[in-house]
């Protein structure tokens, strides 16, 4: 499976855009490029997925490189509920029955 | 639509005892998969299911063993409990073709059951 790769932690202040970016070097054409949340104490949540164009949704916007290998997270106005655990995770719906690896995340702090 | 639902929440089981995790999602999704998840770490695959019938392993498979003889159903048996399967345990579906808007093709997580092995 392919890996990515995150940064251990990040802050932000409150009402402030967050980029969260995401490395993947080694993606494959037929990967598609999902980002999760985890709240303490909850399963993690789908945020958003993009093939190759940038994607929007009411959560984030997901920008993604031209050569691919690399994405970023935009929360638009951080909020204190926005502090997560956020995974950019691979998934190939073609191969490998959908599944991915999980590294550890980024983790999210919001200050306010 | 419930989701995915994972029961029970919390267990406590003594060393050598087992038991199963169910999990259950109203979905119609045909991939299932068993996570677990330990402190401070990210998520491990154990084991996942494209269909009915159909189960394969993941990364860590060892002492776990799983059936999935309804699309809605995909439990988790764990045999002769150990100290190291104390972890939180999450069940996710997912459709297996990417839609092209929405969450079609995302993970949809249960809850999750947190298991402590004594």
């Amino acid at each position: 499976d392919a890996k990515t790769t995150q940064p251990n932690s990040m802050e932000s202040n409150e009402e402030e855009p967050v980029h969260l970016p995401c490395n993947h070097s080694t993606i494959s054409g037929t990967d598609y490029i999902h980002w999760y949340r985890q709240l303490p104490s909850q399963g993690p949540e789908y945020v958003i997925h993009g093939l190759t164009s940038n994607v929007n949704n009411r959560m984030a916007s997901l920008a993604i490189a031209e050569d691919r290998k690399s994405s970023t997270l935009i929360l638009h106005r951080a909020t204190l509920r926005d502090a997560a655990v956020y995974y950019c995770i691979l998934r190939d719906p073609y191969t490998n029955a959908g599944k991915s690896t999980f590294g550890d995340g980024t983790t999210l702090t919001v200050k306010p | 639509n419930a989701g995915v639902t994972q029961t029970p929440k919390f267990r406590i089981l003594k060393i050598g005892q087992s038991m199963t995790l169910q999990c259950t999602q109203d979905m119609n999704h045909n991939y299932m998969y068993w996570y677990r998840q330990d402190p401070g770490m990210g998520l491990k695959l154990i084991y996942y299911s494209v269909g009915a019938g159909i189960t394969d392993k993941g990364e860590v498979p060892n002492g776990y063993n799983v059936s999935r003889s309804t699309t809605e159903d995909f439990p988790l048996r764990l045999e002769l409990a150990a100290p190291s399967q104390t972890s939180v345990y999450f069940c996710a579906s997912s459709y297996s073709v990417p839609h092209t808007r929405g969450r079609g093709y995302g993970y949809t997580f249960g809850s999750g059951t947190r298991l402590t092995v004594v």
